[in-house]
């Protein structure tokens, strides 16, 4: 079972401000995932990265934006928080596989 | 249009007895399919899949059964336990690639 780690946990801020949702893993894994997902609804991918300096857009239309510098880390960043980016993100990663493992989830509102 | 549904939002079952969640898709090109757990605030857990090439995966109380046919999937738990009281999704994949997730079930087991 992969290690994958989000941080923070919970996080509440104003609307406007810039916010990095923090995500890594320690299992070497290739590709990576980030998943926007609100109560009774389904996980929807936002960005997926294959590797070191690649990073796609996924189904769902963001605003936000990622980065994949090293290997082991994913950054996502929304350059101006709104109400409507309240949600849960997760982060996943694989070897390759068709199971993906997930972090705990960042819970985001936004005020 | 959801390709993978989930039309139960939630089931109750008392311990001990089967628990059957089931999951319908759309997409006839989809060659693996995954069952995760999720526990509010937490991130999804990996719990059992299946390739479209078997039509019954089994791992101690969990069993996922695949009706190809009928496009239809199913997750039995026997027998049922206090702790297996979470949201469950059902995933499904092409090549390796993304997951579509359905809006997930949540299945409460009492006393």
């Amino acid at each position: 079972e992969a290690d994958i780690y989000q941080t923070p946990r919970y996080l509440v801020i104003g609307t406007g401000k810039k916010i990095t949702l923090e995500c890594s893993q320690t299992m070497g894994h290739d590709k990576m995932y980030w998943y926007q997902q609100d109560p009774g609804m389904e996980l929807h991918l936002i960005h997926y990265s294959y590797g070191v300096n690649s990073t796609e857009k996924g189904d769902l239309s963001s605003e936000s934006t990622v980065s994949r510098i090293r290997t082991e880390h994913f950054p996502l960043t929304l350059e101006s928080a709104r109400p409507s980016h309240t949600s849960q993100y997760l982060c996943a990663s694989t070897a390759g596989a068709y199971e993906q493992y997930f972090g705990p989830g960042t819970r985001l509102t936004v005020t | 249009d959801q390709q993978v549904k989930q039309n139960s939002p939630s089931l109750s079952v008392q311990e001990g007895r089967i628990s059957i969640l089931n999951c319908d898709y759309t997409n006839s090109m989809f060659d693996y399919f995954l069952w995760y757990k999720k526990y509010p605030a937490e991130g999804p857990t990996f719990l059992i899949s299946i390739s479209s090439i078997k039509d019954k995966n089994e791992d101690g109380r969990f069993t996922v059964f695949l009706n190809k046919s009928a496009k239809h999937l199913s997750l039995h738990i026997v027998p049922s336990q206090p702790g297996d009281s979470a949201v469950y999704f059902c995933a499904a994949s092409f090549g390796a690639d993304k997951l579509i997730f359905g809006t997930g079930t949540r299945l409460q087991v009492f006393p």
